[in-house]
């Protein structure tokens, strides 16, 4: 257990749907990362935030946002879902946004289903 | 920009084989992190281990051990006395960029092994 925990596990929509995934870092990370896992894209990166504030993006379509709270939380928020939006959606997180000692542990991941 | 590549889409080898997996990069930066996480059929992705580029001393950790070469930026990963329980895809990821800065990582395309009975 990496200690980064993600909701829900498994989730079904539709096409034209808007979903939101929820995501907690370990206990004393302050950077969340978002990454995408789909059989032709692989392992792409989406976005990451820092403390609240975005730090990096990376491949996140415009229909896609992300926050990250106060209690360092963080959500991403896929809207106008298309078939090709099904996928698996890791969140990660580490200490602090890059540094000598930084790694990035993972959460279980949702997997989001759109028929 | 940083690329990473897995040659071998899928290994198969028997329990007890030694096994090899290869993992070479692209970077302009001097100062990268390269990392390999081992993703098992339930489907999180589990951080092995990280190896510092100014670090090249090899590392073993029971049965894994990571040979990492600067001079081939290759970063490569053996499986010794392979078991059955280590049948996963396994990635290999960089991540560049001066301290301080967002460490996003790039990962390679992932090799499935399958160790059989």
């Amino acid at each position: 257990d990496s200690g980064v925990t993600q909701t829900p596990k498994h989730l079904i929509t539709a096409t034209g749907q808007r979903v939101t995934l929820r995501c907690s870092p370990r206990s004393g990370d302050l950077s969340v990362y978002w990454y995408q896992q789909s059989l032709d894209q692989g392992l792409q990166f989406l976005i990451q935030y820092y403390n609240g504030e975005e730090r990096a993006k990376g491949n996140i379509l415009e229909r896609f946002s992300a926050q990250q709270f106060p209690d360092l939380h963080s959500e991403l928020n896929l809207s106008s879902l298309e078939l090709g939006d099904s996928a698996l959606y890791f969140c990660a997180s580490s200490v602090a946004a890059g540094g000598n000692l930084d790694t990035q542990y993972f959460g279980p991941g949702t997997r989001l289903t759109v028929l | 920009a940083q690329k990473v590549t897995q040659a071998q889409t899928e290994i198969s080898v028997v329990e007890k084989e030694d096994v090899t997996l290869d993992c070479v990069y692209e970077t302009r930066d001097t100062t990268y992190y390269l990392f390999w996480y081992k993703q098992p059929p339930s489907g999180e992705l589990v951080f092995l281990i990280r190896r510092n580029s100014f670090d090249e001393q090899n590392e073993i950790s029971g049965r894994y051990s990571w040979n990492f070469q600067k001079s081939t930026s290759s970063f490569n990963f053996t499986i010794t006395a392979s078991q059955v329980v280590d049948s996963a895809v396994y990635f290999c990821a960089l991540s560049e960029g001066t301290s301080g800065s967002a460490r996003q990582l790039t990962f390679g395309s992932g090799t499935q092994l399958t160790v059989l009975p």
